[in-house]
């Protein structure tokens, strides 16, 4: 099992761009989340998914925009980057809600908006 | 306040020292107070975890101390290793009702620890 991957590991836009992060698992989980990693902020929800065809605002959801059409999948949009979503963003999925149901977090993708 | 304080922000430690890591927090409404370790270049991973009914939890050489009077909980790592360098974060659950219901995860900020030989 792969566990969660995420696509692309690296990537540089210019301030304007729109681009896409796809996040995939393989466990089956109902639930993923997507989050952002800043220094000194430790980790923030931008918007999560309870199944297939659902999505929910976290704490940051601001110019992002996410879609789960298939249950493996949670893919978050950035429509038109600014600087202040430099940041790495981490996918992380669970077999269900509850604090005990443990997040699977994938290895990240490190975004620089120039 | 959904929000969970995290100290020291990076902690050196020789090898075989102990290794403390300090979280508080406000919001009495948290269930459940895991702490995820991260490697660079790495997502984080769940290393340990809690509920408040219980006042500490030990795997190996890792405790969770709680303390629900004073809404503090901290992380030991007995015996540290070089192994154990890494960015550490605490964290809370709480659910909350929009338009699903569930547990969201209110991180802390990290501690960079440093195990040097």
């Amino acid at each position: 099992n792969a566990g969660v991957t995420q696509t692309p590991k690296f990537r540089v836009l210019k301030t304007g761009q729109s681009m896409t992060l796809l996040c995939a698992q393989d466990m089956n989980h109902e639930y993923m989340y997507w989050y952002r990693q800043d220094p000194g902020m430790g980790l923030r929800l931008i918007h999560y998914s309870v199944g297939e065809g659902t999505t929910a605002k976290g704490e940051v959801p601001d110019g992002y925009n996410v879609s789960r059409l298939k249950k493996q999948n949670f893919l978050l949009g950035l429509e038109s980057a600014a600087p202040s979503q430099t940041s790495v963003y981490f996918c992380a999925s669970s077999y269900g809600t509850g604090g005990s149901y443990e997040q699977y977090f994938g290895p990240g993708t490190r975004l620089t908006v120039t | 306040q959904q929000q969970v304080k995290q100290s020291p922000q990076s902690l050196i430690v020789q090898k075989g020292g102990i290794s403390i890591i300090n979280c508080a927090y406000e919001n009495t409404a948290f269930d459940y107070f895991p702490w995820y370790q991260q490697f660079p270049g790495k997502g984080p991973a769940l290393l340990i975890a809690i509920r408040p009914d219980v006042s500490e939890k030990k795997e190996g050489r890792f405790t969770i101390s709680f303390n629900k009077s004073a809404k503090q909980f901290s992380l030991h790592i007995m015996d540290s290793q070089p192994g154990d360098s890494a960015t550490y974060f605490c964290a809370a659950s709480i659910t909350v009702y929009q338009a699903y219901n569930t547990d969201k995860l209110i991180f802390g900020t990290g501690t960079r620890l440093q195990v040097f030989p």
